[in-house]
């Protein structure tokens, strides 16, 4: 199947600083990549939908300065969260769907997500 | 809205035993794809198995199969014969046309040996 890199696995960082997290899509092109938070044994929660070519799309709620996403390619998306507090501390996941749809790669694609702490 | 319900948090299976997950979903459309995932201890999201809302067969990938029903607009996941490596989170999901996903909350399934 498809494979979707998600870097880096885990980070620490201190208040205050910025971190910067790389989703690549390995042997497909995404034109879209969703960007996820998830909570200790919850669901994964949208945060923005990162657009090639064009500004992402957040979701309700989400603070668009604070979580700067850029699509750089067609198989680079990155999250970086800027002016990092202790309350962003979580497992972020990235996921791309191949575009095809009636093709065989309907599912997504997820990183292995990355657990950022901030100290 | 879009949305999608697993009532239950938590399941408990004897080992070798059958457990069902339940999941529902509200949508207005008529053309899209379920899912079920597996996120293990190590968080990767992995696919258990697809149906297409547009095929009335149910899905099966060996241990595993689903219980489609469009009308009721019901989605189970059925796990036959389970393992100690069943163990994990696992996520109702579904996509419509436009490559966005819905997820639900999630049920931790133990396995007990």
């Amino acid at each position: 199947g498809a494979v979707v890199s998600q870097h880096p696995s885990r980070v620490i960082c201190k208040s205050g600083t910025s971190v910067k997290i790389e989703c690549r899509s390995l042997d497909f092109q995404a034109t879209t990549m969703f960007w996820y938070r998830q909570f200790p044994k919850k669901s994964l929660m949208l945060m923005a939908t990162s657009n090639e070519g064009s500004k992402a799309t957040y979701e309700q709620g989400v603070e668009k300065d604070k979580f700067l996403i850029n699509h750089a390619s067609l198989t680079l998306s990155t999250l970086t969260v800027t002016s990092a507090h202790p309350e962003d501390s979580s497992f972020y996941i990235c996921s791309a769907p191949p575009s095809s749809w009636r093709g065989q790669n309907t599912e997504a694609f997820f990183g292995q997500g990355t657990r950022l702490t901030v100290v | 809205a879009q949305t999608v319900t697993q009532s239950q948090p938590e399941m408990s299976v004897q080992e070798a035993e059958t457990v069902t997950l339940s999941c529902t979903y509200d949508t207005s459309e008529s053309d899209y794809y379920l899912f079920w995932y597996k996120q293990p201890p190590s968080r990767q999201m992995i696919l258990v198995i697809r149906q297409e809302a547009y095929k009335q067969q149910n899905a099966t990938e060996n241990r595993f199969s689903v219980n489609f029903q469009k009308a009721a607009k019901s989605f189970s996941l059925k796990i036959s014969d389970s393992q100690l490596g069943d163990a994990a989170m696992y996520f109702c999901a579904y996509r419509l046309t436009g490559n966005q996903f819905y997820f639900g909350t999630g049920t931790s399934l133990t396995v007990i040996p």
